[in-house]
């Protein structure tokens, strides 16, 4: 397999506020991440793709104004949830591919927007 | 009709009897797929993957494929409590590592002592 991290694990913030997510390939090189959210007892929702060296293409309905992401070297893809508000309270998990199409996720991050 | 069906379940097994988990696809220039992992509260982990008509076997898990019949299987045989959690199909729009994944929404298997 191929190993991802993530962080924070965790992170608790108040409405209003920025919060950044970090992706990391840890033994491959990503030229391209994959960003989802799953809420409770629902099903993955992928957000966008990130794509390192150019803009994220966005899923239909996900706000690309405030879910900024930035693939800024081939191995870290950042995801800034802005203005965060209590609806954005979510599990929020990364993925990549370290060859085929196989892709491999990270731990994911829990947010909760107070 | 939705791109990757499964049926939610709960499906409840009885320790060491085998678990059937089904997906169907729509796309049928579909070529690979995968079968996720995911505890309650965990990202998913990827446990299997099949490309070819016919079974796969690794360990207790059985991948089956009918392109044919789009549809996909995973079996697991002796199964044990710790089997217990979130099964996702999944399916790639591609064989390219940029082509996004397609999945299914899940069976809760549930184990039962």
């Amino acid at each position: 397999g191929a190993v991802v991290s993530q962080h924070p694990s965790r992170v608790i913030c108040k409405s209003g506020t920025s919060v950044k997510i970090e992706c990391r390939s840890l033994d491959f090189q990503a030229t391209t991440m994959f960003w989802y959210r799953q809420f409770p007892k629902q099903s993955l929702m992928l957000m966008a793709t990130s794509n390192e060296g150019s803009k994220a293409t966005y899923e239909q309905g996900v706000e690309k104004d405030k879910f900024l992401i930035n693939h800024a070297s081939l191995t870290l893809s950042t995801l800034t949830v802005t203005s965060a508000h209590p609806e954005d309270s979510s599990f929020y998990i990364c993925s990549a591919s370290r060859s085929s199409n196989e892709q491999f996720f990270g731990p994911g991050t829990r947010l909760t927007v107070l | 009709q939705k791109e990757v069906e499964q049926n939610s379940g709960p499906l409840s097994v009885p320790e060491g009897a085998i678990a059937s988990l089904n997906c169907t696809y729509s796309d049928r220039g579909s070529q690979s797929f995968f079968w996720y992992r995911q505890y309650s509260g965990k990202s998913p982990e990827l446990i299997m993957f099949i490309y070819s008509n016919g079974d796969k076997e690794d360990g207790r898990f059985t991948a089956q494929l009918n392109k044919a019949s789009q549809y996909v299987s995973l079996l697991i045989r002796d199964s044990q409590p710790s089997d217990s959690a979130t099964y996702l199909c999944a399916v790639p729009k591609g064989v390219n590592r940029d082509d996004k994944i397609i999945f299914g929404k899940g069976t809760r298997l549930h184990i039962l002592p």
